[in-house]
């Protein structure tokens, strides 16, 4: 069981807004930046977003990100079949002395 | 171009040992925190191990702590992770990952593709 708890699945249509949460506690994502990672099937993961909402280079501007308290999300705007993928969240937890990754949220573009 | 590039994944009996290697191109490795991922088959990612760029900090989940051991060799340009006492959950694809390299710590920005250890007997 993760630390960080993210939903098992999302879904929307082309062109919709959808918004993944990540839920974790004072020792991670209150205290620690969060990341966000982008998996297609049998790929290698691949960094979506840092430091809570800053995008890397040649990720669309679709793509957001922001934390309240103890929480993050991730936000896709401007829905695309080529968004379909599966997405974590990962941060530091203090307790741990260790990374913690979300469990996970496949998202599906129906 | 920076390039990760593990290996030394295999078939293993449980309570065997493994020794996984990272190659790393195109980048100043020594200057870099390297770390560890695996993901079991149809699962999630579950971070492994961490070393800093100075080898002064080693750090790991606590499902592997005492059975593995992350190490670097900075003029090979190259990570290992020892895996010892290995059991059926070990199962994985174990990828490689920079920290840091571009976009600050904490951010795993460059990924290898993955080398994959089956645990079984």
């Amino acid at each position: 069981q993760s630390v960080l708890t993210q939903p098992p699945s999302a879904s929307g249509t082309p062109g919709q807004r959808v918004t993944i949460s990540c839920s974790g506690g004072s020792s991670n994502i209150g205290s620690n930046t969060v990341t966000w990672y982008q998996q297609f099937p049998g790929t290698a993961p691949k960094l979506l977003m840092y430091n809570y909402n800053q995008r890397p280079s040649g990720v669309p501007d679709r793509f957001s990100g922001s934390k309240s308290g103890t929480s993050a999300s991730l936000a896709i705007s401007g829905l695309q079949s080529q968004d379909e993928a599966d997405y974590y969240c990962a941060a530091w937890d203090d307790s741990l002395s260790a990374v913690i990754f979300g469990g996970g949220t496949k998202l599906t573009v129906l | 171009e920076v390039q990760l590039v593990e290996s030394g994944g295999g078939l293993v009996k449980p309570g065997g040992s493994l020794r996984l290697s990272c190659a790393a191109s195109g980048l100043t490795f020594s200057s870099y925190s390297m770390n560890w991922v695996r993901q079991a088959p149809g699962k999630g990612l579950e971070w492994v191990s961490s070393i800093s760029g100075n080898r002064d900090y080693t750090y790991y989940a606590p499902s592997v702590r005492g059975r593995f051991t992350i190490s670097r060799d900075d003029a090979g340009n190259s990570l290992s992770l020892h895996l010892n006492s290995l059991r059926a959950e070990d199962t994985a694809l174990y990828y490689c990952a920079t920290d840091g390299y571009i976009y600050g710590d904490g951010a795993f920005d460059i990924w290898g593709q993955g080398t994959m250890v089956t645990v079984s007997s």
